[in-house]
């Protein structure tokens, strides 16, 4: 079976960092996403990892250990629009997508 | 380039109607997928397709049927509906279902039923 763990909610000051953290035991592992999601709105791709070890995307990055089930997503110079939902998702053996059941973010001023 | 559209972009029904949901993309991806996400519960996966011809049953198929004539159509058909099948729908598609190829998603179509 697929477990998807993340954090519910989080808050974060505008101009600091945050780290999202999601943990995964599922059958098989071909690559882990992260998506981020405003509200009413679809979710759109930020990262992809599948090799351990840290991928840099501007402000965004996101690490991934294999052998211990784990991810985050790190985000850096916290901004207003960054307010969303965070999801990871992890590809198995198959061929869909297995999501976690997102965080979201909130960013104060 | 439009990506991926679905219709309609919300609705109401009345229980025990049938509901067709369209998706298109024209992107020429092989792959297509059906979610519905509900508040705590995240996006979970209704159907997917890896390739015109062929359809499959993900993690909450019941009540739900879908068809792939071709590449860029992937309707979802909801024969008799109930209220527990009121969500946010949305499609997405990829290139191929595997290895790192991203899943881009549709803006979603809010079912409710009534």
């Amino acid at each position: 079976g697929q477990n998807i763990d993340q954090p519910t909610e989080m808050t974060a000051t505008e101009g600091a960092i945050v780290q999202i953290n999601c943990t995964y035991q599922t059958s098989g592992f071909n690559g882990l996403f992260w998506y981020q999601q405003h509200a009413g709105e679809a979710p759109t791709f930020l990262s992809y990892n599948v090799l351990d070890g840290l991928e840099e995307k501007g402000r965004f990055s996101s690490f991934l250990s294999r052998s211990k089930g784990y991810s985050y997503l790190l985000l850096k110079e916290l901004q207003m629009k960054d307010s969303a939902s965070y999801l990871c998702a992890v590809r198995d053996s198959g061929y869909a997508l297995n999501f976690g059941k997102g965080t979201s973010l909130l960013v104060t001023p | 380039i439009a990506g991926i559209t679905q219709a309609p972009t919300s609705q109401i029904l009345a229980a025990g109607r049938r509901m067709t949901l369209r998706c298109t993309q024209d992107m020429r991806h092989n792959a297509m997928y059906w979610y519905r996400q509900d508040l705590g519960l995240g996006l979970r996966l209704i159907h997917y397709s890896n390739t015109a011809g062929t359809t499959g049953k993900g993690e909450v198929p019941d009540g739900y049927s879908v068809s792939r004539a071709n590449t860029d159509d992937f309707p979802l058909t909801l024969a008799s509906a109930v209220p527990s099948q009121t969500s946010v729908y949305f499609c997405a598609s990829s290139r191929t279902s595997g290895g790192p190829d991203t899943q881009y998603f549709g803006p979603g179509t809010r079912l409710t039923v009534l």
